[in-house]
């Protein structure tokens, strides 16, 4: 069982609809990563989140440390945002390295 | 934040050569990071590069084969060598910075292809 979990792997939706991404971990962390991945490959950094929520124009992010959990929800969904979302933990032991969740594949259809 | 450009940005290269991708930060960090990304999977982590010191690895990858140079605090290489075509992927270099809880950011990647 990989340490950090997202769901689902593979989505797909119409234009405008709530788009909620979840990721669970099981290790301690003193910080989670949402990252989205273009097809090109880059990585953009868009949330580093140690409790409650963050809002970035239609993307919101939540965590829940008692519960180990994080969503990342967009709202009125466009197909610029079709990318893999990644979270990524990072753990609480000092050494500051990430693991990451398997991605989520985000498909937004016009 | 951090502007990371990498080079290059995608090759072709052929089995047993050797490849280097650099790496350039817009500001001074302590911590770079290289990771590897094989089709269809998350990032693994290759090393971390800390500017004076030897690069400290991962389990599964040895230095021969990922040498990496950190000659200064905006700068870092990795070079992959004696390819094979299991080493087809992207190569992404991240920084760190912060003390404590920190953020990361990353570069755009090198997708490697080995034929």
């Amino acid at each position: 069982k990989n340490e950090v979990e997202q769901s689902p792997q593979n989505l797909t939706a119409q234009e405008g609809e709530f788009i909620t991404i979840n990721c669970s971990y099981s290790v301690g962390i003193s910080a989670l990563h949402w990252l989205q991945q273009h097809p090109g490959g880059g990585i953009v950094s868009l949330f580093m989140l140690s409790s409650g929520k963050k809002k970035h124009g239609r993307l919101i992010a939540t965590i829940n440390i008692q519960e180990k959990h994080s969503s990342l929800h967009i709202t009125a969904s466009h197909p610029r945002d079709s990318a893999v979302y990644i979270c990524a933990a990072l753990s609480n032991f000092g050494n500051e390295k990430l693991t990451f969740g398997t991605g989520t594949r985000l498909t937004i259809i016009p | 934040s951090a502007v990371i450009s990498q080079k290059p940005s995608r090759d072709i290269c052929q089995r047993g050569t050797s490849l280097t991708i650099q790496c350039q930060v817009d500001s001074q960090v302590t911590m770079m990071f290289w990771y590897r990304q094989q089709p269809g999977q998350s990032l693994t982590l290759i090393a971390t590069a800390n500017q004076g010191s030897e690069a400290t690895y991962e389990s599964g990858f040895v230095i021969d084969k990922f040498p990496i140079s950190r000659p200064n605090l905006t700068f870092s290489t990795l070079t992959v060598s004696n390819m094979s075509p299991e080493d087809s992927s992207i190569y992404l270099c991240s920084v760190g910075r912060g003390q404590g809880i920190y953020e990361q950011y990353f570069g755009p990647g090198t997708r490697l292809t080995v034929t």
